[in-house]
């Protein structure tokens, strides 16, 4: 069973589209994260839901707005999508030991 | 704000060459450091938390080990299947739950 998964995998789109990205885990994880990585490889948090509420807020532009209909799930959803948007989306989520399992990523490219 | 920065940037070594990997950090207060391993299209995968400057954790080739200043993973005896990139990240006692990233190592071993 996949403990973090993600869909799309992949997901190319032009600028001014809006598009989102679900994730789901299976662990059973109160707190959950959306992070973004780019060209570079460096990984940064962008949001955490703990069970439904919103904890962290990374200073990401409002383009960018996550749900969490329950705690099992954390979307997000991106308006007016622009070009430095094109990376690599992963979510995660965190057991009571601070431990943090990753999904497997979303590849987005905005041309 | 904490920083993270990771040595070197990449790492080619020969089958069986021991090295090692350094994360030096900067934080107020450090709740625990961790390791990952990112394999190219993946999400990160957990190897290691350490909690306390003198620990020491170990997983098969792999020894991560925390000073007050930094964190090192040493790799013994390294195997192709260990090519990886290693990524370091530190969460911050109070600081809201979310972990900071270094740039990471990226790692080739070759026969």
């Amino acid at each position: 069973d996949t403990a973090v998964s993600q869909t799309p995998k992949y997901l190319v789109t032009q600028m001014g589209n809006d598009k989102s990205i679900k994730c789901e885990q299976n662990l059973g994880h109160d707190t959950m994260y959306w992070y973004k990585q780019d060209s570079k490889k460096f990984l940064k948090i962008m949001f955490s839901y703990n069970n439904k509420e919103l904890i962290i807020n990374e200073t990401v532009p409002n383009r960018f707005s996550p749900k969490s209909p329950d705690k099992a799930h954390l979307n997000l959803h991106i308006n007016s999508l622009e070009l430095g948007d094109s990376a690599v989306y992963f979510c995660a989520s965190r057991d009571e030991g601070d431990e943090q399992y990753f999904g497997p990523g979303t590849r987005l490219t905005v041309t | 704000e904490d920083q993270v920065t990771q040595s070197p940037e990449a790492l080619r070594l020969q089958e069986g060459e021991s090295s090692s990997l350094n994360c030096s950090y900067t934080v107020s207060g450090l709740r625990g450091l961790f390791w990952y391993r990112q394999d190219p299209g993946k999400g990160p995968e957990f190897l290691f938390t350490l909690y306390s400057a003198g620990e020491e954790k170990e997983k098969e080739r792999l020894k991560a080990t925390l000073t007050k200043k930094e964190s090192f993973l040493h790799i013994t005896a390294p195997k192709p299947e260990d090519s990886a990139t290693y990524l370091c990240a530190v969460f911050e006692a109070g600081g809201g739950n979310k972990l900071t990233f270094g740039t990471g190592t990226q790692l080739k071993v070759e026969l």
